[in-house]
This record gives structure tokens, C-alpha cells and sequence, in this order.
């Protein structure tokens, strides 16, 4: 079973709307805990970084939560422009390995004008 | 600028023709890592590279091997590639060890096997 699992699987929504991606996670604790932007083709680009004791991050239009005790992180875009249109991946780093991460399958947002 | 290449972009080939991806960075980066990525199944690591002449073994190793005898490149290469590893490839640099490193990730490498 997958350690970090993300949802929806996908999402439309219109220019200018707020969305919130949801990321639950098994693996705890961890070193850190990411939200990668992947445009159609390209490679993912990370977009915000928080430790295990931080629960909010922003990038811009983009800010990510974390709750712990739940074991849930959230990426919230505000405000959505065309140039949202990607998958977003939610990427947790495994304590004591340096270069062991574990993957969720992505949200992938379309947003429409 | 600062980034990861990776060649060729896209590759379509035949079962049992042994084929080389290329990876290079120029970032002076030790970690080096691929990886594939496949629909509904996230990025799954095949093999990582902590600095010239170390390499292991990832999630998905199976059919694959890679080398590191330059600190900036890290080839993976399919000796008998099946349609089973048609898949879209990603390779990723990374500095050494630090909580806030981030990986960069090349642009992929879209490979067929038919």
C-alpha cells in the first residue's frame, strides 16, 4: 500500500476559483514533507517544504498545511490562473535514509477559463 | 543555468534492443536518482546514486542498471528492454545530505517499447 496517498485524482475548476488538494500520509515521523507542481511533460518543480513540526508553508498562491496528528497535509491555491493547469504531487522524505522518498500519484487540476 | 538534462526526449524501440538514457547535471550535485513514472502509480524510484562509484538499488530495479563514474553523469540502461517498462523517466540531482535540499528533476524521457 502506498505511504502517501492524494486526492482527488483529479479536479476542474474555473480561472479566478480557490481549490484545496488533500495528501494523506502513513510514514511518521518524516524528515519533511513536499509539494511538487508538474506541468504536462515536463519534470516536477517543488513549490513549498515543510519539517514535521511546521503546519503552514506559502509559495505565493500557494499554501501548503500539515496537521500531524492526522497525518494530513493540504495544498491550497488561490485564486486559480490558467497556469495552475498541472499535476501536483505530494512527496514525503523518510527519517533515517537520506535519498528514500515516497510518492503520491498526483492531483491532477485543470483549470478553465 | 543551472539544471538536469536528460537525452533522448523520446524513444521508441523494440523488445530485446539495449538502449542508454542519458543524465547529466551541472550543478556538482552527489545524489543522482531515477526514476519512472507511471499513470495512477505516482514516481517509483529505480535506482540512486550517492556519489561517484555508489550506486543502489531503488523500489523498481528489476531490468535495469546504471552506472557513476563522473560525478555529473548517471546513464540508466535497459540491457533487454520489455513492453513493461514503457514508462516516462525522470532523472534527479540532489546536494549532499541537508533537510531543505530540494531534488531537481530533469525534463523525462518518454520511452516505448513495443
Amino acid at each position: 500500500k502506498n505511504q502517501v496517498e492524494q486526492s482527488p485524482q483529479s479536479l476542474i475548476i474555473l480561472e479566478g476559483k480557490n481549490c484545496t488538494l488533500q495528501c494523506n500520509y502513513t510514514v511518521s515521523p518524516f524528515s519533511n514533507l513536499r509539494w511538487y507542481k508538474q506541468d504536462t511533460g515536463r519534470g516536477p518543480v517543488s513549490l513549498t517544504i515543510m519539517t514535521f513540526s511546521e503546519n503552514t508553508k506559502s509559495n505565493g498562491r500557494y499554501t501548503a498545511t500539515l496537521d500531524a496528528d492526522t497525518k494530513q497535509s493540504s495544498l491550497h491555491i488561490t485564486a486559480s490562473q490558467l497556469s495552475d493547469s498541472a499535476s501536483y504531487i505530494c512527496v514525503v522524505r523518510l527519517p533515517f535514509n537520506d535519498y528514500k522518498l515516497s510518492f503520491g500519484a498526483g492531483t491532477t487540476v485543470t483549470v478553465r477559463a | 543555468e543551472a539544471q538536469v538534462t536528460q537525452n533522448p526526449r523520446y524513444l521508441i524501440t523494440v523488445t530485446g534492443k539495449k538502449l542508454t538514457v542519458t543524465c547529466s547535471q551541472n550543478m556538482n550535485h552527489e545524489y543522482m536518482s531515477w526514476y519512472r513514472q507511471d499513470p495512477g502509480l505516482g514516481l517509483r524510484q529505480i535506482y540512486y546514486s550517492m556519489n561517484v562509484e555508489v550506486t543502489d538499488k531503488g523500489d523498481v530495479p528489476e531490468g535495469y542498471k546504471v552506472s557513476r563514474k563522473e560525478k555529473r553523469n548517471f546513464p540508466l540502461i535497459l540491457e533487454s528492454p520489455s513492453p513493461n517498462q514503457t514508462s516516462l523517466y525522470f532523472c534527479a540531482s540532489r546536494g549532499r545530505t541537508s533537510l531543505y535540499n530540494e531534488q531537481f528533476f530533469g525534463p523525462g524521457t518518454r520511452l516505448t517499447v513495443l
